[in-house]
């Protein structure tokens, strides 16, 4: 079974820390992507990656930084924690250019609380 | 400019019954079209999709219609069953986004039974 696993369900930070939310996925899939869920704004793209060593910003990137140095693991980057980055993160990958064929496999999320 | 919309935060609807999902989107680029479902705790999972050259596609209990025209995409579920409560997020992408999917904001179904 395919699997898209993030480090953490839940995790608690303070504002000003900098955060590593970690995400691997076992099925070789060059695309890889970090989007985080909100109340009343659906999922928005944060960053995404088409290969090792490669990254472009999404609809939403201030704030964040992302690193691929394998091509399983990608990992999203809180620079200096704020309260309004509490939110839902999931990583999700895909095996095709669009990320449309066959869709998206997601891992399970990420709640991030901020205090 | 939110791209993709859904426009019913919720939907509830009896055991047995159909349910219709809307999805509207105004990026004209936008060729393949996807749905996904959310249980509370998991990530979305993929559910069907439809490329722009179809107008109709179908699995199962689960069919997508699109009508190009009018940029407007929904989600048949014939007949709804309890297990199908969830959030359903529609989403859209373009071969020029390469890999970047835009998503709606989500519906969230209740089935009674």
């Amino acid at each position: 079974d395919v699997k898209v696993t993030q480090s953490s369900r839940y995790l608690v930070k303070r504002t000003g820390e900098k955060v590593f939310l970690e995400c691997v996925q076992d099925m070789d899939h060059e695309n890889m992507f970090w989007y985080r869920q909100d109340p009343g704004l659906g999922l928005r793209l944060i960053y995404f990656s088409y290969d090792v060593k490669m990254k472009e910003k999404g609809d939403i990137p201030e704030g964040y930084s992302v690193s691929r140095e394998k091509k399983e693991r990608f990992s999203l980057i809180l620079e200096s924690a704020s309260t309004n980055q509490t939110s839902m993160y999931l990583c999700a990958s895909s095996l095709f250019g669009t990320g449309g064929y066959g869709g998206y496999t997601f891992g399970s999320g990420t709640r991030l609380t901020v205090v | 400019d939110q791209q993709v919309k859904q426009n019913s935060p919720s939907l509830s609807v009896q055991e047995g019954r159909i349910s219709i999902l809307n999805c509207d989107y105004t990026n004209s680029m936008f060729d393949y079209f996807l749905w996904y479902k959310k249980y509370p705790a998991e990530g979305p999972t993929f559910l069907i999709s439809i490329s722009s050259i179809k107008d109709k596609n179908e699995d199962g209990r689960f069919t997508v219609f699109l009508n190009k025209s009018a940029k407007h995409l929904s989600l048949h579920i014939v007949p709804s069953q309890p297990g199908d409560s969830a959030v359903y997020f529609c989403a859209a992408s373009a071969d020029t986004n390469a890999g970047k999917s835009t998503f709606g904001d989500g519906t969230t179904l209740t089935v009674k039974p």
